[in-house]
């Protein structure tokens, strides 16, 4: 039972360049989340899917967008990195009822480098 | 706008002393505030809910609804205790759940 699952655990762009953060989770969660990590900034939602087939913005959508391609995974796509992207990036599940309603389960988080 | 605030970025505390960090949230509607915790080289992890009502490591945080806050209290503080604290806050029963700026507890000895 790994949890959460996140690849790469890091990674250097030039500026323009295009990636996918991979996540994938094995709790048969319904929910899952693309947060970013910024010194002084805390955790900033990036995007959310609530189930399988659904997406919504979060905080800070802007210059990404996701996809969930099924119930296990939830990938977050850069098209054109910039440098202020950089940041440490967490992927987490959570599932909907029951005594572990919200909470969240973390991936070891992704370093994303901009130059 | 919903808002997570956790105004003090770093809280330094010696061993034995009470530690208070402090969490306020603006939301209209019922909030779930949750507490979670980054130990160093270790995950994000869930510390504490306010629905349980539970002490978990000698930690409590009450919802104050009046002064829309949530904040994490220990009488006696542990040198383990240092790490990273976040402030989470979920809209009623909806999924979206967004989070404070941290605060860095750091335990002297």
């Amino acid at each position: 039972n790994a949890g959460v699952t996140q690849t790469p655990k890091f990674q250097v762009l030039k500026t323009g360049q295009s990636m996918t953060l991979q996540c994938a989770q094995d709790m048969n969660h319904n929910s899952m989340y693309w947060y970013r990590q910024d010194p002084g900034m805390g955790l900033r939602l990036i995007y959310y899917s609530a189930s399988e087939g659904t997406t919504d913005k979060g905080e800070v959508p802007n210059g990404y967008n996701v996809s969930r391609l099924n119930k296990r995974e939830f990938s977050l796509r850069l098209e054109s990195a910039a440098p202020s992207q950089t940041s440490v990036y967490f992927c987490a599940s959570s599932f909907r009822g029951g005594g572990q309603d919200g909470e969240l389960f973390f991936g070891e988080g992704s370093r994303l480098t901009v130059l | 706008a919903q808002r997570v605030t956790q105004p003090e970025k770093l809280l330094s505390v010696f061993k034995g002393a009470p530690v208070e960090l402090k969490c306020n949230y603006s939301y209209s509607g019922s909030p779930e505030l949750f507490w979670y915790v980054q130990y160093s080289r270790q995950r994000l992890q869930l510390l504490l809910r306010h629905i349980s009502r539970e002490s978990i490591k000698g930690f409590t945080a009450d919802l104050n609804k009046g002064e829309t806050s949530f904040h994490l209290k220990k009488p006696f503080a542990q040198e383990e205790d240092s790490a990273m604290y976040y402030c989470a806050l979920r809209y009623s029963s909806a999924s979206k759940i967004i989070f404070g700026s941290g605060t860095r507890l750091s335990i002297r000895p």
